[in-house]
């Protein structure tokens, strides 16, 4: 079965300064995967996914995340956050013999002035 | 607007109570899912349905029921037998494009017991 591994439960970060969340997932032949963002109290909105070709893939927000096979990761970056970005973040892979989206426990970013 | 519409917002219940916390969606699209969220926990998926009158139980079903009677609707019941109900619950809906495309989700149902 699929799996999602965020080790960051949380990462403090100034505004301004550059931040990357991490996510590794379980090998698969084919992979889909997912950032989402999620802002108190509201439902998750996506960020932006890989499906296939560039292992560069750039979302909303100024956030991009970088496909790596060998290392089966996915991490996100920005290289400035603003306060705003102050959120959790989560990373998902996508089960294609289930249709099922199987999520990351999240890592929530906190932007100080 | 197009979108999908949790009720209650916010939601009390005794302990022993059955409660229904509803999902609407306006996208036209076939698959629906609830997921619970517990602080530390991520999401996990309780229950999904990928046509009307179909739904398969996600990894944590135990304690909950729901239907799939019309397109637009996928209501969940959180039962007594549920042993720790309180927390947030998350619908959503994904369309075209299957397990490539975009979930889709409500704002949250926040239940709590009392």
């Amino acid at each position: 079965a699929q799996s999602v591994t965020q080790l960051d439960s949380q990462v403090p970060v100034f505004e301004e300064a550059p931040v990357e969340l991490r996510c590794n997932y379980s090998s698969s032949v084919s992979v889909y995967l997912f950032w989402y963002v999620q802002y108190p109290n509201q439902g998750l909105q996506l960020l932006l996914k890989y499906l296939s070709g560039s292992t560069l893939v750039k979302g909303i927000n100024g956030f991009e995340a970088e496909f790596n096979k060998s290392q089966t990761s996915f991490h996100l970056r920005k290289p400035s956050v603003h306060i705003s970005d102050t959120a959790e973040y989560f990373c998902a892979v996508s089960d294609g013999a289930t249709n099922k989206l199987i999520f990351g426990t999240g890592t929530l970013l906190a932007v100080q002035p | 607007d197009g979108g999908i519409t949790q009720s209650p917002k916010y939601l009390f219940r005794k302990e022993g109570q059955n409660v229904t916390l509803s999902c609407e969606q306006n996208l036209n699209h076939d698959a629906m899912y609830w997921y619970r969220q517990d602080p530390g926990q991520g999401l996990r998926l309780i229950y999904y349905s990928q046509i009307v009158n179909d739904f398969q139980k996600g990894d944590i079903a135990e304690g909950y029921s729901v239907s799939r009677e019309k397109k637009e609707s996928f209501p969940l019941t959180v039962t007594s037998a549920q042993k720790n109900p309180t927390a947030f619950y998350l619908c959503a809906s994904r369309g075209a494009g299957g397990y490539t495309g975009e979930l889709f989700f409500g704002e949250g149902s926040r239940l709590t017991v009392l």
